[in-house]
């Protein structure tokens, strides 16, 4: 069964820090990948998507993700952030064959000034 | 003119009533979903179809019932509402069943008092 762990529930990082969030996923196959954000109140986003190719993928607002096979992980990484990319961030591993996402728990993310 | 579109966004309801939440997408997509947001943000798959046809089905209880007139449309009712029915609910479609990543909408908030 697909599994998706994101181990941080909480991080902070002062505005033009970088960020990397931390995603490990558990597949049979190769896996497809996504990362989703969510602004209060809103529905999910989706910022990055990697099924094969070039293990470093780049996404919308500045965000990029990189695929480790080897250590079955998915990090997302953005070099500066801003006060707006505060939000939740959703992990999520992809099942083809039966056709659904399996999400991580979320990892929140604050932005200091 | 929004992608993936719930209406209502807010239901505050009695228990043992029934409602519905109604959904629609102009993307053109083959494949819709709900999805169950709880409390803490996690996310749970409940129903998909593709192309009307009702490929999964989880463990949800019988009160739950989908209904998809056409692809473009995907509806939830709920009988005999319960506390615990209180959460989040999305609506999200993707191209095809292949599930290359999902378009959601802004969700439904249900309150059951």
């Amino acid at each position: 069964a697909q599994s998706v762990t994101q181990p941080d529930i909480h991080i902070t990082v002062s505005e033009g820090a970088s960020l990397e969030l931390r995603c490990n996923y558990s597949y049979g196959a190769t896996p497809y990948l996504f990362w989703y954000v969510q602004s209060p109140g809103q529905g999910l986003q989706l910022l990055l998507k990697y099924f094969s190719g070039d293990t470093l993928v780049q996404g919308i607002k500045g965000f990029e993700a990189e695929f480790k096979r080897s250590q079955s992980s998915f990090n997302l990484r953005k070099p500066s952030v801003h006060w707006s990319d505060a939000a939740e961030y959703f992990c999520a591993v992809g099942n083809t064959n039966a056709g659904k996402s399996t999400f991580g728990d979320g990892t929140t993310l604050t932005v200091k000034p | 003119d929004t992608a993936v579109s719930q209406t209502p966004k807010y239901l505050v309801t009695q228990m043992g009533n029934d409602k519905s939440i109604k959904c629609e997408q102009n993307l053109g997509h083959d494949t819709m979903y709900w999805y169950k947001q709880d409390s803490k943000k996690f996310l749970k798959i409940m129903f998909s179809y593709n192309n009307k046809e009702l490929i999964i089905n989880e463990t949800v209880p019988n009160r739950f019932s989908p209904k998809s007139p056409d692809k473009a449309h995907l509806n939830l009712h709920i009988n005999s509402l319960e506390l615990g029915d209180s959460a989040v609910y999305f609506c999200a479609s993707s191209q095809n069943r292949g599930d290359y990543g999902y378009t959601f909408g802004s969700g439904t908030r249900l309150t059951v008092v």
